[in-house]
């Protein structure tokens, strides 16, 4: 049992250049979510997708985008990637109604230069 | 901004002896639940406590809310050595179905 899947686990973009971080979850959730966290700043939420079809912006939205391609695989996209990017994005799961708990992947370590 | 603010940053102690860390936050909660972290890891759902409880038990965990203070604490008793990790508090707020996170408190228990 995966849990909840993230690859790659380490990329390095140069400014301006694009990429998809893929998420994938084995556990039927509904809810899905993209965070990002950077030093001293904790969480925080870029896009989630509350059900399949359905997107929301979070907190830090800008200069994403995010496809929830069916039940399982939520990703985050980067057109054009910035410096300011540079962070560990964590993907998140959660099945129930309501405010249920998160499953976390281990992350991927982005690195813009 | 952050809705959950927990203190102390950083916390040092002794195997054997007890943590208590706190969190803060500015609106009215659903929820509030708290995560560990391992370096390089991703989080781990520890407890949830709803708005209408004011403590629960999970193991050697202790979490307590206080609505009227916007705040809560989690305490872990008899710790180990395994508990070096970061903690956060993440609060669940209005009809979507989404958390909010706080910057964590990073506890280091020597042997």
């Amino acid at each position: 049992n995966a849990g909840v899947t993230q690859t790659p686990k380490f990329q390095v973009l140069k400014t301006g250049q694009s990429m998809t971080l893929q998420c994938a979850q084995d556990m039927n959730h509904n809810s899905m979510y993209w965070y990002r966290q950077d030093p001293g700043m904790g969480l925080r939420l870029i896009y989630y997708s509350a059900s399949e079809g359905t997107t929301d912006k979070g907190e830090v939205p800008n200069g994403y985008n995010v496809s929830r391609l069916n039940k399982r695989e939520f990703s985050l996209r980067l057109e054009s990637a910035a410096p300011s990017q540079t962070s560990v994005y964590f993907c998140a799961s959660a099945g129930g109604q309501g405010f249920s708990p998160l499953h976390f992947g281990n992350g991927t370590r982005l690195t813009v230069t | 901004s952050q809705q959950g603010e927990e203190d102390p940053q950083a916390l040092s102690i002794q195997e054997g002896e007890n943590a208590t860390m706190n969190c803060s936050y500015k609106t009215s909660i659903n929820n509030l639940q708290w995560y560990r972290q391992n370096s390089g890891r991703g989080l781990v759902h520890l407890i949830l406590i709803r708005s209408n409880e004011r403590e629960k038990h999970s193991g050697r965990l202790r979490v307590t809310l206080d609505t009227s203070k916007k705040s809560s604490s989690l305490l872990i008793t008899a710790s180990r050595a395994a508990d070096t990790a970061s903690y956060f508090c993440a609060t669940a707020t209005g009809t979507a179905s989404k958390l909010t996170f706080g910057t964590g408190t990073r506890l280091q228990v020597t042997l």
